[in-house]
């Protein structure tokens, strides 16, 4: 079985200061990561994976996240958010290759000017 | 990347109507196609796991005869909610699978999949 947790439900944070999203993770076999932003009335749009590799992954718009195994944990890193980072962010986790994406409830980012 | 297309984006009916809703993988072939569903503000609930050319897989508490889906070519899957309710109003969202042959994101040669996802279609049921 596998789970993510995204255990805050909403990040407020001010323009220009750093952005931190948590997710931790459950899985039986090898952990294939993913973050997720969605703007309202969107799609999902990819901001990078941990496959295997260095633990630091950077990804799109500035965004990078740290795979931590002993930590069961994937938080995802901005260091200066911007007003356009305000959005809703989901940690995604496959069992392997071949499984099943298993998101976690998501967190919404508000930045302020 | 690969480009994965819903249509409609948006649409509105009366309760007991049927609604397509077409998911198309724009410039790849996927044999599997994944489709979500998503309440206000909440996560993505998967529904069901579509293969071409065969019938789909449906999650634990999702009705198959309410929600009709049929993956006939290697690049368009459809979902129909058949005699929709104002409970199924959602935003729906499918996704493609893209295979590659080659080495994998783990350096191992084969097969490794990727998954994109569509924009999604926001259904209301009157």
């Amino acid at each position: 079985a596998q789970s993510v947790a995204q255990p805050e439900d909403q990040v407020n944070v001010a323009e220009g200061n750093p952005l931190t999203v948590k997710c931790t993770y459950s899985v039986s076999g090898n952990p294939y990561l993913f973050w997720y932003v969605q703007y309202p009335n969107r799609g999902l749009q990819f901001l990078l994976k941990y496959i295997t590799g260095d633990n630091l992954v950077k990804g799109s718009y500035g965004f990078e996240a740290e795979f931590n195994k002993s930590q069961t944990s994937f938080h995802l890193k901005k260091p200066s958010a911007l007003v356009s980072d305000s959005a809703l962010y989901f940690c995604a986790v496959r069992d392997g290759s071949w499984g099943k994406l298993q998101f976690g409830a998501g967190t919404q980012v508000v930045v302020t000017p | 990347g690969a480009v994965v297309s819903q249509h409609p984006s948006r649409v509105i009916c009366k309760s007991g109507t049927s609604v397509k809703i077409e998911c198309r993988s724009l410039d790849f072939q996927a044999t599997t196609m994944f489709w979500y569903r998503q309440f206000p503000k909440k996560s993505l609930m998967l529904m069901a796991t579509s293969n071409e050319g065969s019938k789909a897989t449906y999650e634990q508490g999702v009705e198959k005869d309410k929600f009709l889906i049929n993956h006939a070519s290697l690049t368009l899957s459809t979902l129909t909610v058949t005699s929709a309710h104002p409970e199924d109003s959602s935003f729906y969202i499918c996704s493609a699978r893209d295979l590659k042959a080659g080495l994998s994101d783990r350096g191992l040669s084969g097969i490794y999949n990727e998954q994109f996802f569509g924009p999604g279609t926001r259904l209301t049921v009157l």
